[in-house]
């Protein structure tokens, strides 16, 4: 496609289940990216990838978080255990590299831990 | 100090009128600059590169001031398709975006 794509664009989970989340970043794009936006509140940083590799993976917020990244292009986010303070709009960004090219979002899968 | 710093807003101004923000940051090494707006429920989407040149897209004018370290934007005449939260972001080291925690603009009929 010509964006970023991700799915689910809704994900409600009981609390302690696991759920994945996947990204489609742009095709050709080297560095993709995944922030979680709680509601009224700013992005947060998860982590960061560039091809196969996760560089940087400083904004997971605890060990029940993972992601990763197959043949350079599609990624996938897994929260295990998952906890009500998980609750947020989890996005994903792509870009053509890593020397500060503009990034494009996709349309974000909103999570809802009950 | 955050790394980004931005006016939370409400902006409230009538159509028409034009309307500015700023924001400021920290880190003087950032290299590139960004304008995103995020509609209600949406992800952002990018508005406009920010140049040290300045530069201008239709109604759209972006700033960037080194020596003081904050950006700008400009809106003229206001459209009530405007009213949207705008997202300072910028660059920190290789790979990192900062964003400001936005700037919310309601256009009044």
């Amino acid at each position: 496609g010509a964006g970023v794509s991700q799915s689910p664009s809704n994900k409600v989970t009981e609390k302690g289940k696991d759920v994945e989340l996947r990204c489609d970043p742009i095709s050709g794009h080297t560095a993709l990216y995944w922030y979680r936006q709680s509601l009224g509140q700013g992005l947060e940083f998860l982590i960061y990838f560039q091809g196969n590799s996760a560089p940087d993976k400083s904004g997971l917020p605890s060990d029940r978080f993972s992601a990763e990244r197959t043949g350079g292009s599609v990624s996938t986010l897994t929260i295990q255990r998952t906890q009500q303070e998980d609750s947020a709009v989890y996005l994903c960004a792509s870009s053509l590299d890593s020397s500060g090219n503009e990034q494009f979002f996709g349309p974000g899968t909103r999570l809802t831990v009950l | 100090r955050k790394e980004v710093e931005q006016d939370p807003g409400p902006f409230n101004v009538p159509e028409g009128a034009t309307v500015a923000f700023n924001c400021t940051y920290s880190n003087s090494a950032s290299q590139s600059f960004f304008w995103y707006r995020q509609d209600c429920r949406k992800e952002p989407k990018l508005l406009m590169s920010v140049y040290s040149s300045g530069n201008e897209d239709g109604r759209f004018t972006a700033q960037l001031n080194r020596a003081s370290q904050y950006i700008s934007l400009l809106i003229r005449d206001s459209k009530l398709s405007d009213s949207a939260t705008y997202l300072c972001v910028l660059t920190s080291g290789t790979y990192k975006y900062i964003f400001g925690t936005g700037t919310r603009l309601k256009v009044l009929a």
